[in-house]
């Protein structure tokens, strides 16, 4: 059975640091895209960003270009998602997923984790 | 902001049918999925290339895509339904593939 286990709440002040992570298992890690989903409070559900496990080849949603950073580590199943200087309107709830592809027509989003609080407060 | 439009809201009576749309240029070229958010949890597919059902969603969730709108359908809605319901439709140089949700009410 496939899992997305995503790691614990985080509060933070701004300007620090944090990276969050996504384990998987129930299938090979490799074979799949992971993306990263944000949801503001109270607000719709938002691409972030995606990576190829395989080779770490990241691309990202232009809003995010350059505010976070997605990477992996294939010894672990674990993809990440990394802030160097967070910001106030970074809080939200972040998830991970796996990504199902419909060739050329499309993809989707079978796999969620469970989500992940980030609360930025100065 | 969205390149994919719901309504931000609909409402019915439990056993009515719900219907939420999601327009958008890139319908016609590609397929369209639906997930589904109940409050505090993650989302949840529902509706994907189209028209099909994920194993274990029940039969009363429908889509359909014609032209630039794409139609979730809530065949017998029930008071277990109510949440958010996102589009998702995704192409080259779409940078907000999700559409802006809609809420569903049924009482």
């Amino acid at each position: 059975e496939v899992h997305l286990v995503q790691s614990g709440a985080e509060v933070k002040k701004p300007g620090e640091a944090l990276t969050i992570s996504c384990k998987v298992s129930g299938y090979t890690f490799t074979n799949y895209w992971i993306n990263w989903v944000r949801q503001m409070p109270g607000k719709g559900l938002e691409l972030m960003g995606r990576i190829d496990p395989s080779d770490s080849y990241s691309k990202y949603s232009p809003s995010f270009e350059g505010h976070v950073t997605i990477s992996t580590d294939k010894s672990i199943n674990t993809a990440y998602l990394q802030w160097n200087s967070l910001k106030a309107s970074d809080t939200g709830i972040y998830y991970c997923t796996r990504v199902e592809s419909s060739g050329s027509y499309g993809e989707y989003f079978q796999h969620w984790g469970q989500g992940t609080l980030v609360t930025v407060l100065s | 902001s969205s390149e994919l439009t719901q309504p931000p809201s609909v409402s019915v009576s439990p056993g009515q049918t719900a219907r939420i749309t999601c327009s958008g240029e890139v319908l016609p070229k590609k397929f369209v999925y639906w997930y589904q958010q109940k409050s505090g949890q993650a989302p949840v597919l529902v509706i994907y290339e189209d028209n099909k059902r994920p194993s274990g969603i029940p039969e009363r969730f429908s889509g359909s895509s014609s032209g630039t709108v794409a139609t979730l359908t809530i065949s017998g809605a029930q008071v277990g339904d109510e949440a958010d319901y996102y589009c998702y439709s995704t192409d080259i140089g779409v940078d907000h593939p999700f559409g802006g949700g809609t809420k569903l009410t049924v009482l």
